[in-house]
């Protein structure tokens, strides 16, 4: 398994400003993703970090909304810019460590925009 | 893409008794079919996982069994305890190192 921090845990933010969230691995992964979970629903792909590329983006989100760096390949950011309202939700990272499929997920930011 | 379909929504069992949650797929492509339980406030972690290659796979109280001539693998929980009240989602897989598209999940519910 693979130890994964990400922070802030929660944060409150107003609209219209950004939030830059952090995923830091204990080992090196070539694989990262994000995740978001609106109130009570199921998880949602994001986009795919990969270390040294840009990450790709899943249909229904866009890099402008949700910058993603992946600097090394230990540590990734997720962006959410220019916050609304119906940005509130929790935002995951998880990490694929080459077991074909086998993901571990951080704890998650839980996001709310007033 | 992947449509994953997962059936029931909620399910509410008597302590001790049997629960199971279906998961329906479309890409022929999969062979790697996990189950993930998120408790309330938690990360999703993995609890039981098959590979197309074996029908079924125990693991104490769980088990998965898989389908995929019909395209569904199954999530089924024995003498249920109230720690197994969570949200269970499946997320079929071509197995290599891309993203999940994961179920609406199943919230199950332990009555006391």
């Amino acid at each position: 398994s693979a130890v994964i921090s990400q922070k802030p845990s929660r944060d409150i933010c107003q609209r219209g400003t950004s939030l830059t969230i952090q995923c830091q691995v204990d080992s090196q992964v070539t694989m990262m993703f994000w995740y978001r979970q609106q109130p009570g629903q199921s998880l949602t792909l994001i986009a795919t970090a990969n270390q040294g590329s840009e990450a790709t983006y899943e249909s229904g989100f866009v890099i402008d909304k949700f910058p993603i760096s992946r600097p090394n390949l230990t540590f990734s950011t997720l962006t959410v810019s220019n916050m609304s309202p119906e940005d509130s939700s929790i935002y995951l990272c998880s990490v694929d460590l080459g077991r074909e499929g086998i993901q571990y997920f951080g704890a998650g930011t839980r996001l709310s925009v007033l | 893409g992947e449509n994953v379909e997962q059936h029931p929504s909620t399910l509410s069992v008597q302590e001790g008794d049997s629960a199971v949650i279906k998961c329906t797929y479309s890409d022929s492509a999969s062979n790697y079919f996990p189950w993930y339980k998120q408790e309330l406030g938690k990360r999703p972690q993995l609890i039981i996982d098959i590979r197309s290659n074996v029908g079924e796979k125990k693991d104490q109280r769980i088990a998965v069994t898989l389908n995929k001539t019909a395209k569904h693998f199954s999530l089924h929980i024995t003498e249920t305890q109230p720690e197994d009240s969570a949200v269970y989602f499946c997320a079929p897989h071509g197995g290599g190192a891309d993203g999940l598209t994961f179920g609406k999940g199943t919230h199950l519910i332990i009555q006391p």
